[in-house]
């Protein structure tokens, strides 16, 4: 299987700032990496697909960039709603894996 | 709009088994592939397996063979999980998920989870 490392496991920040978390697959997954946003006690939201591909609706101050084995989510102008888990998983090979996740909070 | 719908919370005793369903609506569920997932409170991920709807062929995580059952019914537009000899180990929110937009691999519609708790 296609172990994904994804840091940091939390992630405290200001309204207003620039946030990256980063997720490492354990060899080449070729972009297929998509990244879910998913908030206490409800279920995942897909953000991004094809490691920078933006999923319709999903606002712009989300990206995602990578190739290889590293690959990043970048959330921009950070706001109160995006208080959540955001989980990396890859789909270039079964069994479709996940990072462990990243808790994010507002400072 | 498109939705998935799961069952009720449940609560069993060791060695049981629970059928978990996700009764679907809004797009073509007989020529859709259905993916069930777990998730341990404040823990990662797991993708189970899935299942096509149209001729009910499955896949499923190795981890999973032998625990979980996919099966559906394209009359109701329903997709079940078996889960057999249940252990505390399987204590988990159960998720149902598609891909309307982007084939099988990746998830843009969730049900909104089951919780299913073992316990004496």
């Amino acid at each position: 299987d296609i172990q994904m490392t994804q840091s940091p496991a939390s992630l405290s920040a200001s309204l207003g700032e620039t946030v990256t978390i980063e997720c490492r697959a354990s060899e080449d997954i070729y972009n297929g990496l998509a990244w879910y946003q998913q908030k206490p006690g409800k279920s995942p939201q897909l953000l991004i697909y094809n490691a920078n591909s933006l999923h319709t609706g999903v606002p712009s101050r989300f990206s995602g960039s990578g190739s290889g084995t590293q690959y990043s989510l970048k959330i921009n102008s950070l706001q109160s709603e995006d208080v959540a888990s955001y989980f990396c998983q890859q789909y270039y090979n079964y069994p479709f894996t996940f990072g462990s996740g990243t808790k994010l909070e507002i400072k | 709009q498109v939705k998935l719908q799961q069952s009720g919370a449940e609560l069993v005793k060791p060695g049981a088994s629970v059928k978990l369903s996700c009764k679907t609506s809004g797009y073509t569920f007989s020529t859709s592939y259905m993916s069930w997932f777990k998730q341990i409170p404040g823990q990662s991920i797991e993708w189970i397996g899935m299942i096509y709807a149209g001729d009910g062929g499955t896949g499923y995580n190795q981890k999973f063979k032998g625990k979980a059952t996919l099966t559906v019914d394209t009359s109701s537009s329903t997709a079940y999980m078996d889960l057999s000899s249940l252990t505390t180990e399987d204590s988990a929110v159960y998720f149902c998920a598609i891909s309307v937009y982007y084939g099988l691999s990746l998830f843009d519609y969730w049900g909104q989870g089951v919780m299913v708790t073992v316990s004496s």
